[in-house]
């Protein structure tokens, strides 16, 4: 059973490019979670998804930030027009119903 | 103030102490987890917890629900139990998002 599945490993964008992250949960998850961890930071939550819908997206940033999570394929957390302050590891993790948190590898971005 | 504080924020040791990582929370909880995270590596989900003691090898996690309060001991530690520590709890009602310590960096030296 393979664990959470994150790609890239590593992404590297210019300002004003569009950053797409991947996440396949675990076998038999159907909840997904995205957080960021910013250079020198803790980990901060970001959205909390189920099949085809977000259930909570507090943690998003209003603007350049979406996620998804299709009835078919991986979830998709998006950033468009990124800027430097976007750098960060975003790690994703999924869960079934109320039980642990499975963490994935992290997608680590830089913007140049 | 975090909803949720640990201690130490560093802490070093010589191989084979014991070890023990503090986490309070101030907010109703579901459960709580304890996280590891080596230096530029993937985070690893430890233990979760939503009452007395679980046991994994080295590992042992305690929580007090009464009084918000969970630790981590680690028994006979190593180098490569180097690492951050973070405890994150999870809120009760319809999300599940983690509230995140600020993280213990724990370095074992030989």
């Amino acid at each position: 059973n393979a664990g959470v599945m994150q790609n890239p490993r590593h992404l590297v964008r210019r300002r004003g490019q569009e950053a797409r992250l991947r996440c396949s949960p675990m076998k038999g998850h159907s909840h997904v979670y995205w957080y960021r961890q910013l250079p020198e930071e803790g980990l901060k939550f970001m959205v909390y998804l189920q099949k085809e819908n977000i259930i909570d997206e507090s943690g998003m940033p209003k603007e350049r930030f979406s996620a998804e999570f299709p009835k078919e394929g991986p979830s998709i957390l998006r950033i468009q027009q990124v800027v430097r302050g976007d750098s960060a590891a975003y790690f994703c993790a999924s869960s079934s119903t109320n039980t642990q948190q499975f963490f994935g590898p992290g997608t680590r971005l830089t913007v140049l | 103030k975090n909803e949720v504080e640990q201690s130490p924020q560093n802490l070093t040791a010589q191989e084979g102490e014991f070890i023990t990582i503090n986490c309070s929370y101030s907010v109703g909880i579901s459960a709580l987890h304890w996280l590891q995270q080596h230096p530029g590596g993937g985070i690893v989900s430890l233990f979760m917890l939503s009452s007395g003691k679980k046991k994994h090898g080295r590992l042992i996690a305690t929580i007090n629900i009464q009084e918000k309060h969970s630790s981590l001991h680690i028994t006979a530690s190593h180098p490569r139990d180097s690492a951050v520590y973070t405890c994150a709890v999870l809120g009760g009602g319809a999300t599940n998002k983690l509230i995140f310590g600020t993280g213990t960096l724990l370095a074992v030296q030989p």
